[in-house]
């Protein structure tokens, strides 16, 4: 059972074109929502971290929110260089452990 | 700042070679982890250490082991490598993993080291 889903797995927007990311969670005790975005062939970068229901942070064109049950990357008239996938990460407790469970990504695509 | 280096960045290893994959970090972390990384699937954290001397399993760290002799470097360690292993490694760093109450701090992560076993 998948406790942390990405939708879409790919998005190809022309440059300018606004939309969303949805990383959605199934286990209940968040301790905290991670963003990052991560270019081919290289590490992870970190992007943001929410930690409570109704959350917002913004950095550049990007607007990470909160809700119980899931987060949205909003990117707002994205250019080419926002080319990325994108990665959640949920700090939960299971079974009396913590975890940082990663989704599968988003692969987005702008074109110019 | 070199932040967060990993050698080797590619190899290609025979079924039953073992290796070692070297983490660095510039940082003064006390956290460190090993992921890997493959296709539809998120990152798996293998092993991870809360300081110095100390390491502790993750979610996949069967056929892995890791040493954390100096503050700043994390070694992971293949003994028997199988083609199951084949993937992307990557290392990463943390100031802190809280593990009351708060959360995890961000994590920096490296280039991350190309493996295939064959």
């Amino acid at each position: 059972e998948d406790q942390v889903t990405q939708s879409p797995e790919a998005l190809r927007l022309q440059e300018g074109e606004s939309s969303s990311l949805n990383c959605s969670y199934t286990v209940s005790g968040l301790r905290g929502l991670f963003w990052y975005r991560q270019d081919p062939g290289k590490g992870p970068e970190f992007l943001f971290t929410l930690y409570s229901a109704g959350e917002e942070k913004e950095k550049e064109r990007l607007k990470a929110t909160l809700t119980k049950k899931e987060s949205f990357l909003h990117i707002t008239a994205p250019k080419p260089e926002d080319s990325a996938t994108y990665l959640c990460a949920v700090h939960m407790l299971i079974q009396g452990a913590q975890k940082l469970v990663f989704g599968q990504g988003t692969r987005l695509t702008i074109n110019p | 700042n070199a932040g967060v280096t990993q050698t080797p960045k590619f190899r290609v290893l025979k079924t039953g070679q073992s290796m070692t994959l070297l983490c660095a970090q510039d940082m003064n972390h006390e956290y460190m982890y090993w992921y890997r990384q493959d296709p539809g699937m998120g990152l798996r954290l293998i092993h991870y250490s809360v300081g110095e001397g100390t390491t502790a399993k993750g979610e996949v760290p069967d056929g892995y082991n890791v040493s954390r002799l100096k503050k700043q470097n994390f070694l992971l360690g293949l003994e028997s490598a199988a083609p199951s292993q084949t993937s992307v490694y990557f290392c990463a760093s943390s100031y802190s993993m809280r593990l009351a109450g708060s959360s995890y701090n961000e994590q920096f992560f490296g280039p991350g080291t190309r493996l295939t076993v064959l």
